[in-house]
């Protein structure tokens, strides 16, 4: 098993419809993010948590809200989706404080909004 | 601000020739830089970093880079590429306390011409 998986790995919907990605992990780290990539724009940060209780905006966080239900798992909420919200989204993890540990990634998530 | 700049979208290199895809950073605090490589229908895989010590440092799949202060690149080296290293790389900065996010820059995808 993969150690940071995103389900589900290809979505399509309506926009207005309300779609939840979500992350689990089995590397035991703290630290979870959700960035978007976008052709051109590399990765942006979405939100970011550094355990259950601790939360945290990223620079793109409109339109979007997030969970962290256990240490292992963190969900992406679209509450009313929209077309430019098509884009490649990715569940990273790390361990610790410093970006010395770098990061971990998901395979990630396409998602249209049509 | 805090921002990495890659500065070429798109490159493409002919199978054994060398590689140099260039990094720009702006951050105002002592840097740790990573270079990343995302395959086709991939998440991304950490190839390389710097935080300290010899500037030049050795990764994975045969990559260098090399940390130069007076002009804030990390550009990514390789003597001699290979039809598999065709995919997108990303640059990423980030620093001592700040949480463990990191900055990535646009990208740049490398095309291997037989």
């Amino acid at each position: 098993d993969a150690d940071v998986t995103q389900t589900p790995r290809n979505r399509i919907t309506k926009t207005g419809k309300r779609i939840m990605l979500e992350c689990s992990q089995t590397k035991g780290h703290d630290r979870m993010y959700w960035y978007r990539q976008d052709p051109g724009l590399g990765l942006r940060l979405i939100y970011y948590s550094f355990d259950v209780k601790d939360i945290n905006k990223g620079e793109i966080s409109d339109g979007y809200s997030v969970s962290r239900q256990a240490q292992a798992k963190f969900s992406l909420s679209l509450e009313s989706a929209i077309p430019n919200q098509t884009a490649l989204y990715f569940c990273a993890t790390s361990d610790g404080d410093s970006p010395l540990y770098g990061y971990t990634f998901g395979s990630g998530t396409r998602l249209t909004v049509v | 601000a805090q921002s990495v700049t890659q500065p070429d979208i798109h490159i493409t290199v002919s199978e054994g020739a060398s590689l140099e895809l260039r990094c720009n950073y702006s951050y105002g605090a002592t840097p740790y830089l990573f270079w990343y490589v995302q395959s086709p229908g991939q998440g991304l895989q950490l190839l390389l970093k710097y935080f300290s010590g010899d500037t030049l440092v050795q990764g994975i799949k045969g990559f260098e880079a090399e940390f130069k202060r007076s002009q804030s690149s990390f550009n990514l080296r390789k003597p001699s590429v290979h039809w598999s290293d065709a995919a997108e790389y990303f640059c990423a900065v980030g620093g001592h306390n700040q949480g463990g996010k990191l900055i990535f820059g646009q990208g740049t995808e490398l095309s291997v011409k037989p």
